[in-house]
C-alpha cells in the first residue's frame, strides 16, 4: 500500500524553464509534507516543506503547492538550473499527540535540467 | 561531528556472512531511522527509533535484519546470513521536532553501499 506516490520516475527540463514535480498521497491524516533532494552517492537533503493547513510555501526558487481536496502536492522550481539535476523525494508525516509517526517517502522523481 | 555519520561507506561481503552497519546520529536528535535504497528504487523504510519508545520494526524485510540503538545515540543495523538481494545503499537519518514550529526534518548520512557477492 503506497501512501505517497510520485508517478513520474523522470523529468527533463530546459535550463531557465519551470520544473514541476508532482506527488499524490492517500492518507488524509498527514500533517506535513516535505521534499528532499538527493545527489548520487549522497544522502537526501531537506529542501522545503508545507503544513497541511497551508496551500503554498515558497523559498527562493522553490515553491510547494498543496491541494488537500485532491490529495496532491507539487514542487515548482523556477528558473531551473543544471545544479538542480537530482532525484526528488516527496515525503509525508503524521503527528501523533506530541510526537510523530514515521515518515513515508515516495519513490522519487529524477530531474534532469538540460543546459 | 556536525552531521549524521555512517560507517563503513562501502562494504563488500560474501553471501552468507553477517554484516554490521553503524550510524552516528546528530547529537540531541531523538529519532533515528534506517532506510535502504536498491538500484533504481526509492527509499524503503526499515526501522525507526523514537526516544525510549519501542522501535517500529515494521519495515524489516526478514528476521535476518535487526537493529539496536544504544544509549539513545549510536545505532547498528545487523544483517545475518547476507543474500545477494540485500545489496543496496543503507541510509540512516536522525531528526528532531522543532519546538514552536512543529516542523519535522530528517538529516541523512551518506549511506553505506553494501555489495553481497
Amino acid at each position: 500500500d503506497q501512501q505517497v506516490k510520485q508517478n513520474s520516475p523522470s523529468l527533463s527540463v530546459q535550463e531557465g524553464r519551470i520544473s514541476i514535480l508532482n506527488c499524490d498521497y492517500t492518507n488524509s491524516m498527514f500533517d506535513y509534507f516535505l521534499w528532499y533532494k538527493k545527489y548520487p552517492a549522497e544522502g537526501p537533503t531537506f529542501l522545503i516543506s508545507i503544513s497541511s493547513i497551508k496551500d503554498k510555501n515558497e523559498d527562493g526558487r522553490f515553491t510547494v503547492f498543496l491541494n488537500k481536496s485532491a490529495k496532491h502536492l507539487s514542487l515548482h522550481i523556477v528558473p531551473s538550473q543544471p545544479g538542480d539535476s537530482a532525484v526528488y523525494f516527496c515525503a509525508a508525516i503524521r503527528l501523533v499527540r506530541t510526537s510523530y509517526d514515521k515518515v513515508i517517502f515516495g519513490p522519487g522523481t529524477s530531474l534532469s535540467v538540460i543546459p | 561531528g556536525a552531521g549524521v555519520s555512517q560507517s563503513p561507506s562501502n562494504k563488500v561481503t560474501e553471501k552468507g556472512k553477517d554484516v554490521e552497519l553503524r550510524c552516528d546520529p546528530i547529537s540531541g536528535h531523538t529519532a533515528l531511522y534506517w532506510y535502504r535504497q536498491s538500484l533504481g528504487q526509492g527509499l524503503e523504510f526499515l526501522i525507526y527509533f523514537q526516544g525510549n519508545s519501542a522501535p517500529d520494526k515494521s519495515g524489516l524485510p526478514s528476521d535476518r535484519f535487526s537493529a539496536e540503538r544504544t544509549g539513545g545515540s549510536v545505532s547498528t543495523l545487523t544483517i545475518q546470513r547476507t543474500q545477494q538481494e540485500d545489496s543496496a545503499v543503507y541510509l540512516c537519518a536522525s531528526s528532531f521536532l522543532l519546538k514552536g514550529q512543529g516542523l519535522y526534518i530528517q538529516y541523512f548520512g551518506a549511506g553505506t553501499r553494501l555489495s553481497v557477492l
